[in-house]
């Protein structure tokens, strides 16, 4: 099965920082998917990417597709307090290139911006 | 547009017990599926529907989940009997299409708030 693993576990910065969460599979990537969950809430879709060497933005937050290096990265731009939450990739469970919409999710990166 | 829908938002149930989990979809969308995270782990995939079909079940742990989308719109989780270990966060998401299946319509999932089940 596909295992993704996220780095950092949690990242704590000041306000106004950059920062970057990390996304690796174990198997190429071909459909990965970015959420943000606040706590006792629901998954908020961000982006999702399908090529290799894509590249998403969305205000603040860009997220970038490596095929090659089976990674996908987060970068946010000038941290706010509203950017708080846990941050969650998913990914297509079959790797063939085929995929039927089971994802597989890494375990989480809980991001705290100070104000 | 109204977003994926869940009920209830939290269910405290005793070993034994029965309990029903609803999903609606957002509208028009024929792709529907279930999710799970128990405490500390992944959120882990248990089914997915195409309309009023199961496309696929292999994350379904066990005989005592059942998953149902009578008419293709609202889908409901039963867990019977309930177990302590089926405590965790369910969650519901939905899709115009899914990846690789070639038609034109949106890949991305959107979740629903998720139902907080804890079996005591």
């Amino acid at each position: 099965s596909q295992e993704l693993e996220q780095s950092p576990q949690s990242l704590i910065v000041q306000e106004g920082k950059n920062l970057t969460i990390n996304c690796t599979s174990s198997k190429t990537l071909y459909g990965l998917y970015w959420y943000k969950q606040k706590y006792g809430e629901g998954l908020i879709f961000l982006m999702m990417l399908q090529k290799g060497g894509e590249e998403k933005s969305h205000e603040k937050i860009t997220a970038k597709l490596d095929e090659k290096k089976q990674q996908s990265s987060l970068h946010i731009t000038a941290s706010q307090p509203s950017h708080a939450g846990i941050y969650l990739c998913g990914a297509d469970a079959n790797a063939g290139g085929t995929s039927y919409g089971k994802l597989t999710f890494g375990q989480g990166t809980i991001l705290t911006v100070h104000p | 547009e109204a977003g994926v829908t869940q009920f209830p938002s939290h269910s405290v149930i005793e070993k034994g017990q029965t309990v029903t989990l609803r999903c609606d979809p957002i509208s028009g969308h024929d792709n529907l599926y279930w999710y799970r995270r128990v405490m500390g782990k992944e959120i882990k995939f248990l089914l997915h529907f195409v309309k009023e079909s199961k496309q696929d079940e292999s994350g379904m742990p066990n005989n005592r989940f059942l998953a149902e989308r009578t008419g293709g719109t609202y889908s409901t989780l039963k867990v019977q009997p309930a177990e302590l270990e089926d405590s965790g966060v369910y969650f519901c998401a939905s899709s115009q299409d899914y990846f690789g299946r070639g038609l034109s319509g949106s890949y991305e999932q959107y979740f629903g708030p998720g139902t907080r089940l804890t079996v005591t």
